[in-house]
């Protein structure tokens, strides 16, 4: 197994463009996240699914969407990029809610000029 | 859940046992404590989790204090490769799905 892949790697945007983070995970894990870890600081819950078709907030979601249409894939949506959203972006999945372990990605750090 | 105090920093020498510190005073009866770190430019990984008893696994040990308001976890011998930031969470499982609140953890550096 792959585990939970990103891409891209890293990324710069101007102020106003768009772009789609990408995460896949081939572990059939039904639930799945997106969480930004600013400098220095812990990871903040974006969105997360806990199925396929099923999305919801997590503590910072303004100026993100996200879509779940495969068990697999979650991207997550950057409609009109600002300075605040330079992090890095962290996808995460686990099997179930009594699962006791979330898998990572390696990440995508984004820098918005 | 419940909120959770760690150090900021601490060093530990190559070979010898880290022991990382949390207090988590609030903790509710049903929320478990699970530690995960984070090595440099990578996302996180899980180490360990407990609600009562002590736990051992391969990568470390949990000793959670008998009225659960604090919590230790031991590196039984670090090597360079445990340089990381680790983080103490104290959640309850949700049938929402398992969400995870990162504090700013401990940045715990190994020497040689």
């Amino acid at each position: 197994n792959a585990g939970v892949t990103q891409t891209p790697k890293f990324r710069i945007l101007k102020i106003g463009q768009s772009m789609t983070l990408q995460c896949t995970q081939d572990m059939n894990h039904n639930y799945m996240y997106w969480y930004r870890q600013d400098p220095g600081m812990g990871l903040k819950l974006i969105y997360y699914s806990v199925g396929a078709g099923i999305t919801d907030k997590g503590e910072v979601p303004n100026g993100y969407n996200v879509s779940r249409s495969t068990t697999e894939d979650f991207p997550l949506r950057l409609e009109l990029a600002a300075p605040s959203q330079t992090s890095v972006y962290f996808c995460a999945s686990s099997y179930s809610v009594e699962s006791i372990e979330q898998y990572f990605g390696p990440g995508t750090r984004l820098t918005v000029t | 859940d419940a909120k959770t105090t760690q150090p900021t920093s601490m060093d530990c020498a190559e070979g010898r046992a880290a022991n990382l510190p949390c207090n988590h005073s609030t903790i509710s009866g049903n929320e478990y404590v699970y530690w995960y770190r984070q090595i440099h430019s990578q996302g996180p990984q899980y180490i360990i989790h407990g609600l009562k008893n002590n736990e051992t696994n391969e990568m470390a040990s949990l000793i959670i204090t008998e009225d659960r308001k604090s919590s230790t976890l031991i590196l039984p011998h670090a090597t360079l490769r445990d340089t990381a930031v680790y983080y103490c969470i104290v959640r309850v499982v949700e049938t929402s799905g398992s969400r995870l609140t990162f504090g700013e953890g401990t940045q715990l550096t190994v020497n040689p």
